[in-house]
């Protein structure tokens, strides 16, 4: 299973741009890079993923390298309501289902 | 649509005690996942339904959890007896199996606080 590396906590002003980020250098084709957050006492929320083009939805855009080595999450003009624990996440495939496997993400705090 | 439920929503218990948790899916999913989630740590897989059968329970502590998922739908997660490193977020999952399933999200509960005395 490809392992993701993630700064432990970032900080960013209200109103910026937030650039979280993931480290997967160990990724094979055929694995996608998840994105969920975690706000406090909340279970995790799907935010977006991708396989090797760059994504973008409401709520964020997902850029990923060319040779697919790390990724970075970018929620354009950050909230606190942002405030949350980021997981980047490499979806393995076991027994046909859909596994995730959480690393312990990057804690971003949004600053007034 | 109703997201995932599951109750109770804090459950505080001595060791050696038994504790049960519930969670209803969303309507539909035929995925559900049980998670442990302890303070600072990311989820951890307990077990994977794929209906009513198991997919994954290569984590379970099978020596105290079990777990089931009656008829498809709800699910139950029991510990007996409970130890302090038990004490835990544990977290219920739904996915669904239609459309283009491949990149089908998972639906998170609120999750269920023990702790364990």
């Amino acid at each position: 299973d490809a392992k993701t590396t993630q700064p432990t906590s970032m900080d960013c002003a209200e109103g910026r741009a937030a650039n979280l980020p993931c480290n997967h250098s160990t990724i094979s084709g055929n694995e996608y890079v998840y994105w969920y957050r975690q706000i406090h006492s909340q279970g995790p929320q799907y935010i977006i993923h991708g396989l090797k083009n760059n994504e973008t939805n409401e709520m964020a855009s997902l850029i990923i390298t060319e040779d697919r080595k790390s990724s970075t999450l970018i929620l354009p003009h950050a909230t606190l309501r942002d405030t949350a624990v980021y997981y980047c996440i490499v979806r393995v495939a076991y027994q046909g289902a859909q596994k995730l496997v959480f690393g312990q993400g990057t804690r971003l705090t949004i600053n007034p | 649509e109703a997201g995932v439920a599951q109750s109770p929503r804090y459950k505080i218990i001595e060791k050696r005690q038994s504790v049960a948790f519930w969670c209803n899916p969303i309507s539909g999913h035929a995925t559900l996942y049980w998670y442990q989630q302890i303070l600072g740590q990311g989820p951890k897989l307990l077990i994977q339904f794929q209906n009513n059968g198991v997919v994954d329970d290569s984590q379970l502590p099978k020596d105290r959890f079990s777990a089931e998922r009656l008829k498809g739908v709800d699910s139950t997660l029991k510990i007996q007896p409970a130890k302090l490193e038990d004490s835990a977020v544990y977290l219920c999952a739904s996915r669904s199996l239609q459309g283009r399933v491949a990149w089908n999200e998972q639906f998170f509960g609120p999750g269920t606080r023990l702790t364990v005395l």
